[in-house]
């Protein structure tokens, strides 16, 4: 069965701290790959994602996330945090042969001023 | 420019109640789906359709039906509300059959006594 394992549940950063949220998946064929955002008392929203060509993409807000195939991750980055930046983020794989997306746990961030 | 709409933003059932989530969108969005988030577990797949008439089971279905009558509308329905489907459920679209870039509507706040 697919899945999606993010693999740290809550990480605390300070204002200007780099970022990187790992994020893995099982699935061998076709994904399309996605990082959604949460902020506190909001709806779910695209913050990027990946389908085919360059593995690194650049999402909203400064964060970019790297494809690499051979490892099945999905890493997000963000080199300098805001305090803004607190929120939910989850990891998302779309699997195109079946039609279904798996999201991961999500990983709770939050930045201290 | 309304996008996904779920009513209704906070209920309380006793077990044993049914009731029908109400989600819609407006953008002639081919895919709908509904998900459950829960503490520690991201969110579930509970259903999903690919088009008016077509409707199938995500990852934790049992409990929960639905319907697509219309390509605006998909609505969820607890027949029998159980304490186990207290959850925050989000109704989600999106483009064609893929997928892709997912709008979620603003959740729907369920407590089963």
């Amino acid at each position: 069965a697919q899945s999606v394992s993010q693999h740290n549940h809550h990480v605390i950063l300070s204002e200007a701290a780099s970022l990187e949220l790992g994020c893995n998946y099982s699935y061998g064929g076709t994904v399309n790959l996605f990082w959604y955002v949460q902020y506190p008392g909001q709806h779910l929203q695209l913050l990027l994602k990946y389908f085919s060509g360059d593995p690194l993409v650049k999402g909203i807000k400064g964060f970019e996330a790297e494809f690499i195939k051979s490892k099945f991750s999905f890493n997000l980055r963000k080199p300098s945090v805001q305090w803004s930046d607190t929120a939910e983020y989850f990891c998302a794989v779309f699997n195109t042969n079946a039609g279904k997306s798996t999201f991961g746990d999500g990983t709770t961030l939050t930045v201290k001023p | 420019n309304a996008g996904v709409t779920q009513t209704p933003k906070f209920q309380v059932l006793k077990t044993g109640q049914s009731m029908t989530l109400q989600c819609a969108q407006d953008m002639n969005h081919e895919y709908m789906s509904w998900y459950r988030q829960d503490p520690g577990m991201g969110l579930r797949l509970i259903h999903y359709s690919v088009g008016a008439g077509i409707t199938d089971q995500g990852e934790v279905p049992n409990g929960y039906n639905v319907s697509r009558s219309t390509t605006e509308d998909f609505p969820l329905r607890l027949l029998s509300a159980a304490p186990s489907q207290t959850s925050v459920y989000f109704c989600a679209s999106s483009v064609g059959v893929l997928g892709e870039k997912l709008f979620f509507g603003s959740g729907t706040q369920l407590s089963v006594l």
